[in-house]
Formats: structure tokens, sequence, C-alpha cells
């Protein structure tokens, strides 16, 4: 029934590793974001993907690579994690685009810890 | 560039009080705002959508104003419940992002 889910829920791991966050939508919808919120609860976008097109890449580092292999799924690769990839990171969904006044759907988040 | 700002403090208030959260974003004129409940551990989860040709909102017990002259959103919860207690984040469009603020947190006390 989950609508939009995130695997892991909590990962800790290295200085340099690489980890990957999955994400899938059962809710029909063509647009799916990474988001990322940090310790100061900020929650910023980094990607969004329509219907596996990337349309926007936020300034983000490209050890980060997101992935859409079709418009249900938007996996989100991290290289070389550094202490300051610590946060959480949120997967969410659209219907479509947010121009036209679209809300989002998130899911659980990913708690991403780098020691 | 565009800003969007909530009160970082916490808001604390009794039980059966109206909350009243406030969005104020500068150099941009969105055409809608959103806000969003946020509880420990969870994700946003939508709350009420307003456009900017809407002065007010409601939906049960929550409103929203939109005044784009003053570029502010006021969220009020009346006859407010510990349930509650959360982080509210408010978030403007641009383009087919959506740009949060910082969030305030509501503590509401029995």
């Amino acid at each position: 029934d989950t609508a939009v889910s995130q695997t892991p829920k909590y990962l800790v791991t290295q200085m340099g590793n690489d980890k990957s966050i999955k994400c899938e939508q059962n809710l029909g919808h063509d647009t799916m974001y990474w988001y990322k919120q940090d310790s100061k609860k900020f929650l910023k976008i980094m990607f969004s993907y329509n219907n596996k097109e990337l349309i926007i890449n936020e300034t983000v580092p490209n050890r980060f690579s997101p992935k859409s292999p079709d418009k249900a799924h938007l996996n989100l690769h991290i290289n070389s994690l550094e202490l300051g990839d610590s946060a959480v990171y949120f997967c969410a969904s659209s219907q479509d685009r947010l121009g036209s006044g679209n809300t989002i759907y998130f899911g659980e988040g990913s708690w991403l810890t780098v020691v | 560039s565009q800003k969007i700002e909530q009160n970082s403090e916490a808001l604390n208030i009794q039980e059966g009080k109206t909350a009243t959260l406030t969005c104020n974003y500068t150099n941009y004129s969105p055409a809608y705002l959103q806000w969003y409940r946020q509880d420990p551990g969870r994700g946003p989860v939508f709350l009420l959508l307003i456009r900017e040709n809407e002065k007010e909102k409601r939906k049960e017990r929550l409103k929203v104003t939109f005044d784009t002259t003053l570029k502010q959103s006021l969220f009020h919860i009346t006859a407010s419940q510990p349930a509650d207690s959360a982080t509210y984040l408010c978030g403007y469009n641009a383009g087919n992002m959506l740009t949060f603020g910082g969030g305030t947190r509501l503590m509401v006390k029995p």
C-alpha cells in the first residue's frame, strides 16, 4: 500500500564507499524527485525526472548520480562518500511537473550516516 | 536570489488556541504556495495548496492565506490539539521545483 517507498531506511557507511538508495512509487506518477534534508532540517531539491528524463539537477556534486530505469523508479547512487553527505534523503513523486500546481508525495526517508 | 523564510523558532501554544505560522518569500512571485506537515522521522505530508489568485483556503481546522502584496502566507490551525505538534513546511513553486522554507516546529501543550 505504500505510495512512495525507498530502501534502505538506515545506512551507516565509511568515507570513500559507494552506496545506492532505491525508490519506487506505485501512484502512476510521471515525475519523481530526490530531496536532501540536512541536520538543520532544510529540505533541498537535488534531482527531478519526468518520464525518465532528467529535468532538474540542482548543483549537486558529480559523485551523486540518479538513474530512472522507468517512470516508477528513481535510484540514487553516491560515489566516494564524504562526511558532509550525512543527511536524510527523501524520494518523492508528483502526478506531473509542478508548474500546474501538482502536489508532492514523499517517501519516509533514508538516513545516511557517513563515518 | 529567491528566498523563502519561516520562523525557525519553535511555536509553543496551549491546546484549544489558534496556532499561526508565517511564511515569507522574496525576489519571486510564485503561482502558488504549498504547506506540508512533517513528523519526526517521517516524510513531509501535503496539507494545503493556495494559488496566487486565492486569498484564503480552508480544510477542516486548517486555514491558509496568501498575500501577494506582503509576499506572505499565513497558516492557521484552529482549536489546536497536542496531535497537531509537528514541523510545518511552506514551499513555493519556481518552475518545476518546489522550494521549501526551513520549517516551523509547533508544540501544542495539553
